[in-house]
């Protein structure tokens, strides 16, 4: 079973731009939920989608956005990039139907560099 | 509130000793607390995970105790080895935020020989 594939894997993007960032989450998973790690702030809970809605949002500035497809495929868009924006971004996907607790399944990231 | 907070930042062990990380929070709300493991280059995995109605839970060579009153929670790697070199960070949750995982700020771990 393939697991959790996040692309790209590496970008630079220079101040102002924006960017875009997939992820495909294990066959039959229906959650996804996306990190943001960086040395000085850890992991952060960006956003959390279920069968296409956003189920639970962290505290992150409103250039922070998500989606999730029918095929339970999820983007997530960072507008007006700035500095501190590089980090590495996670995606997370788990078979839960509801909004229990159990092991989340994470991808290798997608490294953001903001110039 | 919502902190989780991690200790000791790095920790260096050699090939069999038992290294000790520890974590405390404030929520008391929080039900359910995992670990995960991460190498460099990959994303987080998880590697044993608890419920305040137990205090201890171990798989392996991996331990976790529990303290429901100190709001603490501790992980023992028994007889370690340099596999286990990696971050190691403590998360904790609640019912109603499945994938909402508040983390501690991790714990690099490198096992000598």
């Amino acid at each position: 079973k393939a697991g959790v594939t996040q692309t790209p894997r590496y970008l630079i993007k220079t101040r102002g731009q924006q960017v875009t960032l997939s992820c495909s989450p294990i066959s039959g998973h229906r959650s996804v939920s996306w990190y943001q790690q960086t040395p000085g702030q850890g992991l952060q809970f960006l956003f959390e989608y279920f069968s296409e809605t956003q189920r639970n949002k962290g505290n992150f500035p409103g250039r922070f956005s998500g989606r999730q497809f029918s095929n339970s495929r999820s983007e997530m868009n960072v507008s007006t990039l700035e500095l501190g924006d590089s980090a590495l971004y996670l995606c997370a996907s788990t078979q839960l139907r509801t909004s229990g607790t159990g092991e989340l399944f994470f991808g290798e990231g997608s490294r953001l560099t903001v110039l | 509130q919502q902190q989780v907070k991690q200790s000791p930042q790095s920790l260096i062990v050699q090939k069999g000793g038992i290294p000790i990380i520890n974590c405390a929070y404030e929520n008391t709300a929080f039900d359910y607390f995992p670990w995960y493991q991460q190498f460099p280059g990959k994303g987080p995995a998880l590697l044993i995970a608890i419920r305040p109605d137990v205090s201890e839970k171990k798989e392996g060579r991996f331990t976790i105790s529990f303290n429901k009153s100190a709001k603490q929670f501790s992980l023992h790697i028994m007889d370690s080895q340099p596999g286990d070199s990696a971050t190691y960070f403590c998360a904790a949750s609640y019912t109603g935020t499945a994938s909402k995982l508040t983390f501690g700020t991790g714990t690099r771990l490198q096992v000598t020989l």
